[in-house]
């Protein structure tokens, strides 16, 4: 166990809808990440807060967005469905204050998306 | 970001050693040498980095050439719970993200 959870484990959905996952970072991590998981693209970095602020970006798309709130937990928000968006999605946490290639991060069970 | 070479996949038989390679000739003065595995249905995990110096901990250990262009890890004795893909993966020490490849996939014979 990790010490990271993400809620929910799964979730169906249709093409065009919205949905929100969830992430509870360790205790003490400041550092919050979201990874895509597929098949095709393998895991790819989506995007970084750190103690409420977005740090970094990565292959995002625009129809998807994320914040931290002042607990830490993250939400990330996917929204007009495609098949395509059909993944495992991530989270990780880091203590990260500075040096962060230095410090390890701590992934979640992963929620598993299905758009039908 | 700097890249890494593994191969696609290993064998190797339980409660064996495994040794992981890994290249990364292009690597930088600033890049830390990580690795994590993904068992089957579970996120990553890390299991051990280093700069230039070997490491070890309780999970396995990592030895780095001395050049630094290449490295291995090293499961001391293989069981079939470390059957998962590792992936070797450069991290500039100014950089959180993770860039992920596509790891080697570790099968582990009974």
């Amino acid at each position: 166990d990790s010490g990271v959870t993400q809620t929910p484990k799964h979730l169906i959905t249709a093409t065009g809808q919205r949905v929100t996952l969830r992430c509870s970072p360790r205790s003490g991590d400041l550092s919050v990440y979201w990874y895509q998981q597929s098949l095709d693209q393998g895991l790819q970095f989506l995007i970084q807060y750190y103690n409420g602020e977005e740090r970094a970006k990565g292959n995002i798309l625009e129809r998807f967005s994320a914040q931290q709130f002042p607990d830490l937990h993250s939400e990330l928000n996917l929204s007009s469905l495609e098949l395509g968006d059909s993944a495992l999605y991530f989270c990780a946490s880091s203590k990260r204050t500075s040096g962060g290639g230095t410090y390890e991060q701590y992934f979640g069970p992963g929620t598993r998306l299905t758009v039908t | 970001d700097a890249k890494t070479t593994q191969p696609n996949s290993m064998e190797s038989n339980e409660e064996e050693p495994v040794h992981l390679p890994c290249n990364h000739s292009t690597i930088s003065g600033t890049d830390y040498i990580h690795w994590y595995r993904q068992l089957p249905s579970q996120g990553p995990e890390y299991v051990i980095h280093g700069l230039t110096s070997n490491v070890n901990n309780r999970m396995a250990s990592l030895a780095i050439a001395e050049d630094r262009k290449s490295s291995t890890l090293i499961l001391h004795r293989a069981t079939l719970r470390d059957a998962a893909v590792y992936y070797c993966i450069l991290r500039d020490v100014r950089d959180d993200k993770i860039i992920f490849g596509k790891g080697t996939r570790l099968h582990i014979l009974p």
